[in-house]
């Protein structure tokens, strides 16, 4: 079943700008994490964050974790025509041994 | 070190046959995780291994099983394939798996097409 939801589903943007992507989930969780995937390809990690942390930086990626309202943002600064590609939350519960489960994620198009 | 390597890349088959595809994970992985995602389903939880155990599965039917051997690499397999069985399998490793909440190493994946 699928814990996280992504908004939008789908983002286009020009090079240079940022882009913004929301993730809701439902239960509590030890920690939230983003991975990429590119068209048809296996997903890359990106960044964890830890249930008791609010924000985390990497390099031009951006997250914050919004524990009371269940919620996650990945922030991409400077958006490049390489940063094209699918964008998954997924959540990792708090009771132990569950599997990761992902969103659907959002697509999102950087336009050189 | 290698990445998390799975074979084949693509494979067509008709429906009724069986099919096993094939992953190896990062050296020293011993967690081997399968999901399938389609445009409709997304990424959706197979099953999970952890020294040649299965110690965790999805809500799928039993014609989706896998198995560990004792190198790690996993094998999973399809038997009297569906239409709705045309998915993108990934294949993800970790050192110690879902117990430890830690992130996962995916493979490229096999797309599996059924006529």
């Amino acid at each position: 079943s699928q814990q996280g939801e992504e908004d939008p589903q789908a983002l286009s943007i020009q090079e240079g700008e940022n882009a913004t992507m929301n993730c809701s989930y439902k239960t509590s969780i030890n920690n939230l994490q983003w991975y990429r995937q590119n068209s048809g390809r296996g997903l890359v990690h990106l960044i964890l964050i830890r249930s008791n942390e609010r924000e985390k930086h990497s390099g031009r990626l951006r997250v914050t974790l919004d524990t009371s309202k269940k919620s996650s943002s990945l922030l991409i600064t400077a958006s490049r025509a390489a940063d094209t590609a699918s964008y998954f939350c997924a959540t990792a519960r708090n009771s132990g041994n569950t599997p990761l489960v992902f969103g659907k994620g959002t697509r999102l198009s950087v336009i050189a | 070190k290698a990445g998390v390597t799975q074979t084949p890349r693509y494979l067509i088959k008709t429906r009724g046959q069986q099919v096993t595809l094939s992953c190896s994970p990062i050296s020293g992985h011993r967690s081997v995780s399968w999901y399938q995602q389609t445009p409709g389903q997304g990424l959706q939880f197979l099953f999970e291994y952890f020294s040649e155990t299965q110690r965790n599965k999805g809500n799928f039917p039993g014609r989706f099983s896998g198995r560990q051997f004792s190198n790690s690499r996993s094998e999973m397999n399809v038997s009297t394939l569906e239409l709705g069985d045309s998915a993108l399998y990934l294949c993800a490793s970790s050192p110690l798996g879902h117990q430890t909440n830690e992130k996962l190493f995916f493979g490229s994946g096999t797309q599996l097409s059924v006529l």
